[in-house]
């Protein structure tokens, strides 16, 4: 079974819009921690957002939120009042465990673009 | 700046040679990381080290040997290159705690004909 799974391999939204990207996770750990990545086409790989499994509230950082639903395995990426900027390609990842390093497993992304 | 840098940015190579990719990292983590994306944008890990010792260690071939100076720097080696190593090849780093997310460097673009 995919470890991480992105269902959404492109997606649209308006300027100013709210949009949901979709992560699902596989794990029979009680402790690991959920990231996402944004990838602009420019190629680097930009640090958004953090859940841990045992944090009670949903992360925020600035216009990035994230819903997670642990019982759903789901750690979906809110961006609101989306800009153009945003277009990017998208990434959830997966740490499992609490040793050997922040191993992460990487979903197949989610190719993200941002209309006028 | 503090960042993760690796060089070269591109590398074109023919089959059959032997090339390096370097990394440093003035982040003061202690956890580095060789990455690769291929044609489909899919990123999978390759090695790990944590303070110069290996820790993880994807199945890999053995023409891939990472090197580890010191905490602040963590080379790549590929001998014997092949087609199917073209990809982009991402550095990163990190603490070693779980929570700590990865830093990457902006890549290098591995295109071997």
């Amino acid at each position: 079974a995919q470890k991480i799974t992105q269902t959404q391999p492109g997606m649209f939204v308006q300027e100013k819009e709210a949009v949901t990207l979709d992560c699902t996770y596989d794990t029979s750990d009680q402790s690991y921690g959920l990231f996402w990545y944004k990838q602009p086409s420019s190629g680097e790989m930009i640090f958004l957002i953090y859940q841990g499994s045992y944090d009670e509230q949903n992360a925020t950082e600035g216009r990035y939120s994230l819903n997670f639903q642990k019982a759903r395995k789901s750690a979906n990426l809110v961006i609101s009042a989306s800009q153009l900027g945003d277009s990017a390609m998208y990434f959830c990842a997966m740490r499992e465990g609490t040793g050997g390093g922040n191993k992460l497993t990487f979903g197949t992304g989610t190719q993200l673009k941002v209309e006028l | 700046d503090t960042a993760v840098s690796q060089t070269p940015k591109y590398l074109v190579t023919q089959m059959g040679n032997d090339k390096s990719i370097k990394c440093e990292q003035n982040l003061g983590h202690d956890t580095m990381y060789w990455y690769k994306q291929d044609s489909k944008k899919f990123l999978k890990i390759m090695f790990s080290y944590n303070n110069k010792e290996l820790i993880i260690n994807e199945t890999v071939p053995n023409r891939f040997s990472p090197k580890s100076p010191d905490k602040a720097h963590l080379n790549l080696h590929i001998n014997s290159l092949e087609l199917g190593d073209s990809a982009v090849y991402f550095c990163a780093s990190s603490h070693l705690q779980g929570n700590s997310p990865l830093h990457f460097g902006n890549g290098t673009r591995l295109t071997v004909t």
